[in-house]
């Protein structure tokens, strides 16, 4: 079956960058795209991006331009989200999400990231 | 302020049947048949109920089914069940450079 696994809580400084795995299993990771959606405490979901794990390629939602790089390592099916300059409104919970089958929905989910920006 | 306009709660009493509306614009909604549905339960990732419009996943019960009319996509769940208590989110494609668009989400209560 389908797994998304992601890394744990993270706690940063106003500043800082956060880098926050996603480790794929039950599945070709090349296949699919892997986007990354954010929930900040109490609020709703917001599109983040995603990566094309099989050429590397990248979409950035506008509002992250410049603060967000994707990247992964094919050889261990794992995506990777950095965030920097970080702010106190970038605490959130952090998900990867795979499309269901070839489309614009978010068929698979990771369990979620909690990163915490707090002085 | 979210780009697709969802009610912020709906309720309603087991076995009846609830509607959630989702109003996006000519550019989103109207635009493709790209809406996908999504139910959050706290402290939980959200999961998938409806793509694509009508399009259920396996493992989805039947009771849970989506619609569309111009750029007013809607969530209809049938006899209600006290589990169907969650937080709603519609989602829709919105063209290559936005992508996706979500909506701010629905409170079900099931009295």
């Amino acid at each position: 079956q389908v797994l998304l696994v992601q890394s744990g809580a993270e706690v940063k400084k106003p500043g800082a960058s956060v880098k926050v795995s996603c480790k794929a299993s039950g599945y070709t990771f090349t296949d699919h795209y892997m986007h990354w959606v954010r929930q900040a405490p109490g609020q709703g979901l917001e599109w983040m991006g995603w990566i094309n794990p099989n050429s590397g390629g990248t979409n950035y939602a506008q509002k992250f331009q410049g603060r967000v790089t994707m990247t992964r390592d094919t050889s261990i099916s794992t995506a990777y989200m950095e965030l920097s300059r970080l702010r106190s409104d970038d605490t959130a919970v952090y998900y990867c999400a795979r499309e269901l089958v070839v489309g614009d929905d978010f068929g698979y989910w990771g369990q979620g990231t909690l990163v915490t920006v707090s002085s | 302020q979210s780009a697709l306009t969802q009610p912020a709660s709906v309720s309603g009493s087991p076995g009846q049947s609830i509607t959630i509306s989702c109003t996006g614009t000519s550019s989103d909604i109207g635009s493709f048949n790209l809406v996908s549905w999504y139910q959050q339960h706290p402290g939980k990732a959200p999961k998938l109920m409806i793509y694509e419009v009508v399009k259920r996943p396996s493992g989805v019960s039947n009771r849970f089914s989506g619609s569309k009319s111009g750029n007013t996509a809607s969530l209809t769940i049938s006899g209600l069940q006290a589990e169907d208590e969650a937080d709603y989110y519609c989602c829709s494609y919105a063209g290559s450079i936005t992508y996706v668009v979500f909506g701010g989400g629905t409170k079900l209560t099931v009295l």
